[in-house]
């Protein structure tokens, strides 16, 4: 069965500073990565995603994440954070394509 | 094209009636998944259907719960006699047929309340 892990339940953060959310999966077979965004009362938004190709891969917003084969992980990086980066993430992995496993997610808190 | 839509949004309910929550995907996608959101949790998986197909209920509970998809209309979540553990926010994605390598899109989600 899949897991997904992600270790800091809170990252606090100061604006204009680097922040990195962790993300470790356990899987035997290959898989498909996500992260996802949730701001206050919505839905979950596609952050960005691995399916193969180039390892890093960017979002429109300045979020990157780096799949690590080897490490099981898909770490999601910004090098500046807004206040309005201030949100809950979700690190997701699919074998299927089709179902499923969320973490635990991690807020974000950017501080002004 | 408008987006994964869940109504309601917000519903409250006293212990041992029927939460019904409805979910309508996004045009084109025959693939819904429903989720449940505890506090301070992450989402967990419930069920998964294709237009009047059940594929995947490995993680609905056995009892109380129920899901459909039919051939017209929404999807429908159904909790019958809720209990106070049965509060949390439910969410339903849709993704678009056939799509294996999925990115699922995310409704806003029902808040249930159970009191």
């Amino acid at each position: 069965a899949q897991s997904v892990t992600q270790l800091d339940s809170q990252v606090p953060v100061f604006e204009e500073a680097p922040v990195e959310l962790r993300c470790n999966y356990s899987s035997s077979v290959s898989v498909y990565l996500f992260w996802y965004v949730q701001y206050p009362n919505q839905g979950l938004q596609l952050l960005l995603k691995y399916l193969s190709g180039s390892t890093l891969v960017k979002s429109i917003n300045g979020f990157e994440a780096e799949f690590n084969k080897s490490q099981t992980s898909f770490h999601l990086r910004k090098p500046s954070v807004h206040i309005s980066d201030t949100a809950e993430y979700f690190c997701a992995v699919s074998v299927t394509g089709n179902q499923f496993y969320f973490g635990t997610g991690t807020s974000l808190t950017v501080i002004p | 094209n408008a987006g994964v839509m869940q109504n309601p949004r917000h519903l409250v309910r006293r212990r041992g009636q029927e939460a019904r929550l409805r979910c309508s995907p996004m045009k084109g996608h025959s693939h819904v998944y429903w989720y449940r959101q505890l506090p301070e949790e992450g989402l967990k998986f419930m069920v998964y259907l294709q237009k009047e197909n059940i594929i995947d209920e490995s993680g609905m509970p056995k009892e109380r719960f129920s899901a459909e998809f039919p051939k017209e209309g929404p999807s429908i979540l159904r909790i019958q006699q809720v209990v106070r553990g049965d509060s949390a926010a439910y969410f339903c994605a849709s993704s678009p047929i056939g799509q294996g390598q999925g990115e699922q899109y995310f409704g806003p989600g029902t808040r249930l309340t159970v009191t």
